[in-house]
């Protein structure tokens, strides 16, 4: 069964922190995403990555970076966690082939910055 | 990639066909109409896509219009499983990115 896991369901922190946020998948696929899902605005795309080291930004990528050091992972990094970033997280994959192909996501981290 | 509207909200009675909407009237003649959906607490889930001819999986019927410029997903007989909210999403291909938008929430009445 395939599978992209998460480091957390849910998390807690506090403003001014630095948060790291893990994401694996199993599936040999090139290309990870990352989101965030907030009420009434949907899913939103901050970075993805298409290869190992290669990342592109998305709709929202200010206060978040990334980092993609080994294929089957994607770590999306708070530098200095605000309230505003409170929300839910979730990271998807797929496999690249042709840009037909779908995308699958893990159960999502909850993260709350006090 | 083109934007679309869905309703916001619909019910549907356990045991009937679930029809959802989309509409995606300024559709590319590139661009593939897809639909995922998010269970509660769950990442969404890929269910069906089609560029014009209407097609038909294990999970789901999309059924797109001539012009293209709307389709329905059918979900030919609902279960409280299919509680979920549903997004359906135009793509081009080449294109890695999804763009979601706040999607419909669909309520089976058991």
């Amino acid at each position: 069964d395939v599978k992209v896991t998460q480091s957390s369901r849910y998390l807690v922190k506090r403003t001014g922190e630095k948060v790291f946020l893990e994401c694996v998948q199993d599936m040999d696929h090139e290309n990870m995403f990352w989101y965030r899902q907030d009420p009434g605005l949907g899913l939103r795309l901050i970075y993805f990555s298409y290869d190992v080291k290669m990342k592109e930004k998305g709709d929202i990528p200010e206060g978040y970076s990334v980092s993609r050091e080994k294929k089957e992972r994607f770590s999306l990094i708070l530098e200095s966690a605000s309230t505003n970033q409170t929300s839910m997280y979730l990271c998807a994959s797929s496999s690249g082939t042709g840009g037909l192909d779908e995308q699958f996501f893990g159960p999502g981290t909850r993260l709350t910055v006090l | 990639d083109a934007k679309t509207t869905q309703p916001p909200s619909m019910d549907c009675a356990e045991g009937r066909a679930a029809n959802l909407p989309c509409n995606h009237s300024t559709i590319s003649g590139n661009e593939y109409v897809y639909w995922y959906r998010q269970i509660h607490s769950q990442g969404p889930q890929y269910i069906i896509h089609g560029l014009k001819n209407n097609e038909t999986n294990e999970m789901a019927s999309l059924i797109i219009t001539e012009d293209r410029k709307s389709s329905t997903l059918i979900l030919p007989h609902a279960t409280l499983r299919d509680t979920a909210v549903y997004y359906c999403i135009a793509r081009s291909r080449g294109n890695e990115k999804l763009t979601f938008g706040t999607g419909t929430r669909l309520t089976i009445i058991p």
